[in-house]
């Protein structure tokens, strides 16, 4: 059993569009962390949560900690948000989703 | 800047040849990772290290050696031992201490790959 559980696994949207990443967790955590993988590998990180609600431009990342439940969302998208996000939890140790693949499309 | 590198970007290794990593950061972070990420999976844990010289295996650390004999630097061996090591390797390192939570900062990765 993962620790985290991303969905969608992956996803298209037409340009504009309003999208939103699920993720859950199984462990007790100190922060949660959405990190952005572009098509030539590296990572950054977008996003470090333990509690409510951030926001970096068209991002926005919420956490509902009793529930487990973290979301990224991604409003009027466009082509150069195309790339893996990936939920990662930081517990005892680190543990990290499989990402979700989104291409927006012109 | 400061940064993570990780070189090279690409890597091939013949049949029962050691090859090394090299990940160099110069964030003055106390702890370095090395992932590892295959397709449809999560990143795995291979070794982490929290200060020089010392360092601990992760999940999956069998066939890969480290060493941290300097702060900034943390290479990963991909020994003969290991049978499948075609992957795509991240290198991490974090701050510790003071603010409880501190984000890992990501190298580009190197990928290998099995001649």
């Amino acid at each position: 059993k993962n620790e985290v559980e991303q969905s969608p696994q992956n996803l298209t949207a037409q340009e504009g569009e309003f999208i939103t990443i699920n993720c859950s967790y199984s462990v007790g955590i100190s922060a949660l962390h959405w990190l952005q993988q572009h098509p030539g590998g590296g990572i950054v990180s977008l996003f470090m949560l333990s509690s409510g609600k951030k926001k970096h431009g068209r991002l926005i990342a919420t956490i509902n900690i009793q529930e487990k439940h973290s979301s990224l969302h991604i409003t009027a998208s466009h082509p150069r948000d195309s790339a893996v996000y990936i939920c990662a939890v930081h517990s005892n140790q680190f543990y990290f989703g499989t990402g979700t693949s989104l291409t927006v499309i012109p | 800047d400061g940064g993570i590198t990780q070189s090279p970007k690409y890597l091939f290794r013949k049949e029962g040849q050691n090859v090394t990593l090299s990940c160099e950061q110069n964030l003055n972070h106390d702890a370095m990772y090395w992932y590892r990420q295959d397709p449809g999976q999560g990143l795995r844990l291979i070794y982490y290290s929290q200060i020089v010289n010392d360092f601990q295996k992760g999940d999956i650390a069998e066939g890969y050696s480290v060493s941290r004999e300097k702060k900034e630097s943390f290479p990963l061996t991909v020994t003969s031992a290991q049978k499948n090591p075609t992957a795509f390797y991240l290198c991490a390192s974090r701050l510790l201490g003071g603010q409880s939570n501190q984000p890992q900062h990501f190298g580009d990765g190197t990928r290998l790959s099995i001649l």
